[in-house]
């Protein structure tokens, strides 16, 4: 089983609708990272959350770290095209910084 | 901002031949890089963790004599795919952290190399 669940799989909304994006993991996170990929392009880094109850905020993009339900959310409010692509959680789920276990990802779609 | 390179972007090569992936830490210093694969829709997938002058750690499963990584400089790590087969036919895509800390918590990733593999 996947120890990194993003839920939904993939996600169509209208221009200026908000939505979130869920991360769970069935283990204790030490960190989790926010990415947005365009399919075959490498990563953007959104933002990165370690402490429970932390959020973090750029430009329409709120992220949320529950520690105590080892999930996060994503956030997206007004969303634009722009906002369209592939989010990815990676976490780190040992001590071992930097290496990331990534969840499956979340296809979004902003149509006009 | 802090950037890592790779090269190539895209490589096309025929069954059996190697093929070398660079990932470069542009502006920062890197003792450890990391390798990821990505197939069609599919996430990331750690392969294995290339470590500046010692041998590389690799993730179960993954075989370290078809994937030589080596960690030359603290710049510089390369992912050689030996005996290349159309099953390895993946996105490639390495990461790495700045080791001096000067910008904290940000993992960065390269642009990932396509390998197509005929």
């Amino acid at each position: 089983s996947q120890e990194l669940e993003q839920s939904p799989q993939s996600l169509i909304v209208q221009e200026g609708k908000n939505l979130t994006i869920n991360c769970t993991s069935s283990k204790t996170l030490y960190g989790l990272y926010w990415y947005k990929q365009k399919y075959g392009e490498g990563l953007i880094f959104l933002m990165m959350l370690q402490k429970g109850g932390e959020e973090k905020s750029h430009e329409k993009i709120t992220a949320k770290l529950d520690e105590k339900k080892q999930q996060s959310s994503l956030h997206i409010t007004a969303s634009q095209p722009s906002h369209a692509g592939i989010y990815l959680c990676g976490a780190q789920l040992t001590g071992t910084a930097s290496k990331l276990t990534f969840g499956t990802g979340t296809r979004l779609q902003v149509t006009l | 901002g802090a950037v890592v390179s790779q090269h190539p972007s895209w490589v096309i090569c025929k069954s059996g031949t190697s093929v070398k992936i660079e990932c470069r830490s542009l502006d920062f210093q890197a003792t450890t890089m990391f390798w990821y694969r990505q197939f069609p829709k599919q996430s990331l997938m750690l392969m294995a963790t290339s470590n500046e002058g010692s041998k590389a750690t690799y993730e179960q499963g993954v075989e370290k004599d078809k994937f030589l990584i080596n960690h030359a400089s603290l710049t510089l790590s390369t992912l050689t795919v030996t005996s290349a087969h159309p099953e390895d036919s993946s996105f490639y895509i390495c990461s790495a952290r700045d080791a001096s800390g000067g910008r904290t918590g940000e993992l960065f990733f390269g642009e990932g190399s396509r390998l197509t593999v005929l």
